[in-house]
């Protein structure tokens, strides 16, 4: 059984779509994020979301919009894509939000922008 | 979030043990220090996580300087499947910098 799955897993796509990437855990657990992994490697979180509220924004641009329709899923949607965006996004849980939680990290999806 | 400076890469043989080493001088004192991996092609994977004391778990060790400016991540027996990207993340958020790459030879 996944634990945290994301579809799809590669997303090739023109500049100035709109596309979305969904997350499902299947953990139970409270909190869920969404991580940008660029191409050197450095991951930087730019949401979290705990009970389907929203309890960090990182500095993120206003084209992605996370919605949580309930604990077990986290989708990420993106408007007007950029040269930019191409990254690697995984989905990620925790039992709860604290600074110790284990997080438990999806597969991956690879947004390649043209 | 506390800056972390890591090796680029190491080697190790298998079976021995991989000293994987950390500093991370800014961090600030309710951090806690949390370790990850990450396989070529999949998501980051918890290893373990401490804040004062060494700990101990079923993968691997942490063993935190006193004065927390520094920790060191511990395989015992590194195996072929050891193999990957190890990341140090202190803080409150996980942010990743470029970690190390571990080979592990048979």
């Amino acid at each position: 059984d996944t634990a945290v799955s994301q579809t799809p897993k590669y997303l090739v796509t023109q500049m100035g779509n709109d596309k979305s990437i969904k997350c499902e855990q299947n953990l139970g657990h409270d909190t869920m994020y969404w991580y940008k992994q660029d191409s050197k490697k450095f991951l930087k979180i730019m949401f979290s979301y705990n009970n389907k509220e929203l309890i960090i924004n990182e500095t993120v641009p206003n084209r992605f919009s996370p919605k949580s329709p309930d604990k077990a899923h986290l989708n990420l949607h993106i408007n007007s894509l950029e040269l930019g965006d191409s990254a690697v996004y995984f989905c990620a849980s925790s039992q709860d939000e604290g600074r110790y939680s284990e997080q438990f990290f999806g597969p991956g999806t690879r947004l390649t922008v043209l | 979030d506390a800056k972390t400076t890591q090796p680029n890469s190491m080697e190790s043989n298998e079976e021995e043990p991989v000293h994987l080493p950390c500093n991370h001088s800014t961090i600030s004192g309710t951090d806690y220090i949390h370790w990850y991996r990450q396989l070529p092609s999949q998501g980051p994977e918890y290893v373990i996580h401490g804040l004062t004391s060494n700990v101990n778990n079923r993968m691997a060790s942490l063993a935190i300087a006193e004065d927390r400016k520094s920790s060191t991540l511990i395989l015992h027996r590194a195996t072929l499947r050891d193999a990957a990207v190890y990341y140090c993340a202190p803080g409150n958020k996980l942010v990743f910098g470029a970690g190390t790459i571990l080979r592990v030879k048979s």
